[in-house]
């Protein structure tokens, strides 16, 4: 049974440059969320996607954005890159809307220089 | 708005020693769950446990407890006879009743377990 994946593990990216984040749920989940973690902090929820749509937004701007596929795996999309984006994604799994345990996937390393 | 308090930042313990960390939180509802992950260095949060707002029972779990008081709004969390591999960043969440599975997390506690 796999776990939720994510790709790529390490991408360095310019400043100004835009990048995409891929995840894919663990099996027979429907619900993706993804949270941004700076070193040494806690992760951010930065928004959920269930039914390809964005269901709920953390408190990030506009130039972060998503999807979701039929399959249910997701895309984050950050454009104009700053310095400050620099973090670990973190992608999360979990079944429908409600209240429960979330899966995490080992994380996307974005590097911004 | 809701908030979560870890106000230990690191803790270092020899081996087999008991430890506990500690979690605060903040919220407005009158349901709420709360959460711990562990992050081992791979960084892949590892779910640990879901406690409701109505549920104040403490659980236990092998060497892993749970002591959920809300008249405190604390959520403590306890390892005893601590091992190398309890090594990692522990975080405690919370999830506001109405936002479904969003979590907000506290900053973490650095638990290093020296031999």
């Amino acid at each position: 049974d796999a776990g939720v994946t994510q790709s790529p593990t390490h991408l360095i990216k310019t400043r100004g440059q835009q990048v995409t984040l891929r995840c894919s749920p663990k099996s027979g989940h429907d619900t993706v969320s993804w949270y941004q973690q700076a070193l040494g902090q806690g992760p951010q929820f930065i928004f959920q996607y269930y039914e390809e749509e964005e269901r709920q937004r953390g408190n990030f701007p506009d130039r972060f954005s998503g999807h979701q596929f039929p399959n249910y795996s997701s895309e984050l999309n950050v454009n104009a890159l700053l310095l400050g984006d620099s973090a670990l994604y973190l992608c999360a799994s979990t079944w429908g809307t409600g209240v429960y345990e979330q899966y995490f996937g080992p994380g996307t390393r974005l590097t911004v220089t | 708005a809701q908030k979560v308090t870890q106000a230990q930042t690191e803790i270092s313990v020899v081996e087999k020693e008991d430890v506990t960390l500690d979690c605060v939180y903040e919220t407005r509802d009158t349901t709420y769950y709360l959460f711990w992950y562990k992050q081992p260095p791979s960084g892949e949060l590892v779910f640990l446990i879901r406690r409701n707002s109505f549920d104040e029972q403490n659980e236990i779990s092998g060497r892993y407890s749970w002591n959920f008081q809300k008249s405190t709004s604390s959520f403590n969390f306890t390892i005893t006879a601590s091992q190398v591999v309890d090594s990692a960043v522990y975080f405690c969440a919370l999830s506001e009743g109405d936002k479904g599975s969003r979590l907000t997390f506290g900053e973490g506690t650095q638990l290093t377990v020296n031999p």
